[in-house]
């Protein structure tokens, strides 16, 4: 069955960085664009960024963009989302998501989240 | 960017009562609306896409129906398992960007 095993989350100080990883399993993971979407404590899902299922492209949500970095590795079914320069609003749990396949395809299946805690 | 805005933002319900959750793009997506079901703690899961196509092992007392701008996600009886929140999705083009939910609870 599909599998997706978020990690890399903590505490950290606002200014540092943090690469979150996700671990795919029970699909052809380099068949799939992957998505991070966010959720800070008590709020709605905001969309973070998505990636092609080669890396050819990457899209980010404006309030990430500069500061965090998409990325891929085929060969070891992970995805990755690198974070620089965190905010205390960077706070949040980060799932990753499948993006379903065909045309204009959903989320279809979410990892269960790390949670990311940007404080001094 | 696309808004989604979700209406109510909660609503009291009892078990067997048919719940109604409206859902407004601010322009048109053509049938690109998602619906995902959140419980406490848990990640969402998907529920509907494409507006009105219902995924495999959804509960067929779900159902979505709409498009251009306008979109409804209908519960026909609700079950106890349904008390959770319900986030529409734009999937027409990037950023993708969600409504800001609507709580189920227990009447």
């Amino acid at each position: 069955q599909v599998q997706l095993v978020e990690s890399g989350g903590g505490v950290v100080q606002p200014g540092r960085s943090l690469r979150l990883s996700c671990a795919a399993s029970g699909f052809t993971f380099s068949n799939y664009g992957m998505h991070w979407v966010r959720q800070a404590p008590g709020k709605g899902l905001e969309w973070v960024a998505v990636i092609w299922n080669d890396g050819s492209k990457k899209y980010y949500a404006d309030s990430v963009k500069g500061r965090f970095t998409i990325s891929r590795d085929n060969s070891k079914n992970t995805l990755y989302l690198q974070m620089d320069s965190l905010r205390a609003e960077d706070t949040a749990v980060y799932y990753c998501a499948r993006w379903g396949g065909s045309v204009n395809p959903p989320l279809d299946y979410w990892g269960q989240g790390t949670l990311v805690t940007v404080s001094s | 960017d696309i808004q989604m805005t979700q209406s109510p933002s909660s609503v009291s319900a009892s078990v067997g009562d048919r719940v109604t959750i409206t859902c407004r793009a601010s322009q048109g997506i053509s049938s690109w609306l998602v619906w995902y079901q959140q419980k406490p703690g848990k990640a969402p899961k998907l529920l509907i896409y494409a507006a009105s196509s219902l995924q495999s092992g959804v509960p067929s007392r779900f159902s979505g129906s709409g498009s251009g701008t306008d979109f409804t996600l209908t519960i026909s009886s609700l079950q106890p398992e349904d008390f959770a929140t319900y986030y529409c999705q734009q999937a027409n083009s990037f950023p993708l960007t969600f409504g800001g939910g609507t709580k189920v609870e227990i009447k």
